[in-house]
């Protein structure tokens, strides 16, 4: 099993661009997640969603937008990058279905950098 | 707003020593808390807590709640080398938020 598998790795984009982060996992898990990174602030919640067919904002979803394509894969859009979202991105998942967080496995990340 | 303090900022140690890592919040409606590692990259799972003065253990490290005072500990005797890394903590709330403190920065020296 590959666990969580994201893409791009790196990624660097000029002010305004729009791209969208692939998440994918395989380990049948009912819930995902998306979480920044920042130096010094630990990971905050962007999105996540509980069940395929439902997302929900986090603490930060202000400039994202999510899909949950299906139940493998939970994709983050920026529409228009800004600086302030450098950061890195984590994609995670988790057994718990709706309203219960448990074990997340994390994927490596997506380093992205908006200049 | 709902803060999650974890103490110390950073903690520099030898191969052996014991170490005890906090973690406190001010969260209303609190249902558990997590503990990560997180190394190079991605943070990987240690612990969850539910309940107050349950222990949890693997291993070398061990973790305990106290939901009256609003804390967690987590506890790694003997460290080795191999321990250092970011330990993160975060409460998760009713309302299905939750929310990961800035870390504790462990460093072990031989």
């Amino acid at each position: 099993n590959a666990g969580v598998t994201q893409t791009p790795k790196f990624q660097v984009l000029k002010t305004g661009q729009s791209m969208t982060l692939q998440c994918a996992q395989d380990m049948n898990h009912n819930s995902m997640y998306w979480y920044r990174q920042d130096p010094g602030m630990g990971l905050r919640l962007i999105y996540y969603s509980a069940s395929e067919g439902t997302t929900d904002k986090g603490e930060v979803p202000n400039g994202y937008n999510v899909s949950r394509l299906n139940k493998r894969e939970f994709s983050l859009r920026l529409e228009s990058a800004a600086p302030s979202q450098t950061s890195v991105y984590f994609c995670a998942s988790s057994i718990a279905s709706s309203g219960l967080y448990n074990e997340q496995f994390f994927g490596p990340g997506t380093r992205l950098t908006v200049l | 707003e709902d803060k999650v303090v974890q103490s110390p900022l950073s903690l520099v140690v030898h191969e052996g020593d014991t170490v005890t890592l906090n973690c406190s919040y001010e969260v209303t409606n609190f249902r558990s808390l997590l503990w990560y590692k997180q190394e190079k990259k991605a943070p990987t799972f240690l612990f969850m807590l539910t309940s107050s003065g349950i222990e949890k253990k693997s291993g070398r490290l061990s973790s305990i709640l106290d939901k009256k005072e609003l804390f967690s500990i987590l506890n790694i005797t003997a460290t080795q080398t191999g321990d250092s890394a970011v330990y993160l903590c975060a409460p998760v709330y009713n309302n299905n938020d939750m929310r990961f403190g800035a870390g504790t920065r462990l460093t072990v020296k031989p």
